[in-house]
């Protein structure tokens, strides 16, 4: 399987902050990586797929970038609904697998 | 709009057979490229997926999992059934049931929540 290692664990920001998380595919994926944010008690929501691809609905200051085996979800202005955890999961082959998820906290 | 609902036991037994139910609305299962993955998440930890079954009835497993899981779907009823074997305390967990579209999971329900316990 796929291991896929994200970066930091989790992170204390501010409203404004530019935020940036990591992820690290234990084998070349292409840019087969998609993004979630998983508030507490809800289901993930896809955020970014195929790397760089902005799901239908997410505000523009999420982004994201890489292709191979290292990948980047960037928030370009941390607003006060962005407080969640972050997943990376590897779509290039079955079974999927996730990161561990990047906890985004308020400093 | 896509749907999806789960629905189960949210206690079972040590030992004990799992079954699952994701309903859904909003897409069919026949049409090519569509998918229904189950991933779960025990309280406090990351999202595990588990299986896949696709609108050719392909099905993809977890490699860990793979000897306790059965996915199966009715597409008629526009449904999903996992079912999980031997369940241990270890299995307790919010199940979720996804449309993977290409094989990306784009819409989630809202999760179940199962105990295993004696």
């Amino acid at each position: 399987d796929i291991q896929m290692t994200q970066s930091p664990p989790s992170l204390s920001a501010s409203v404004g902050d530019r935020v940036t998380i990591t992820c690290r595919a234990s084998q070349r994926i292409r840019g087969y990586l998609n993004w979630y944010q998983q508030k507490p008690g809800k289901a993930p929501k896809l955020l970014i797929y195929a790397a760089s691809s902005l799901q239908s609905g997410v505000p523009s200051r999420f982004s994201g970038s890489g292709s191979g085996t290292d990948f980047t979800l960037t928030i370009s202005s941390l607003q006060p609904e962005d407080f969640a955890t972050y997943y990376c999961q590897q779509s290039y082959t079955t079974p999927r697998t996730f990161g561990q998820g990047t906890k985004v906290e308020i400093k | 709009q896509v749907t999806l609902r789960e629905s189960g036991p949210a206690l079972v037994k040590p030992t004990q057979t799992l079954t699952l139910t994701c309903t859904f609305s909003g897409f069919s299962l026949s049409t090519s490229g569509m998918g229904v993955s189950w991933i779960r998440q025990p309280p406090g930890k990351a999202l595990e997926w588990l299986a896949r079954i696709d609108w050719d009835d392909d099905k993809y497993y977890s490699t860990s999992l793979k000897t306790r899981l059965t996915i199966s779907k009715d597409t008629s009823k526009n449904q999903v059934v996992l079912t999980m074997t031997n369940m241990d305390p270890v299995d307790t967990a919010t199940y979720y049931c996804a449309l993977a579209v290409s094989g990306t999971e784009g819409y989630w329900g809202q999760g179940t929540q199962v105990t295993v316990s004696s």
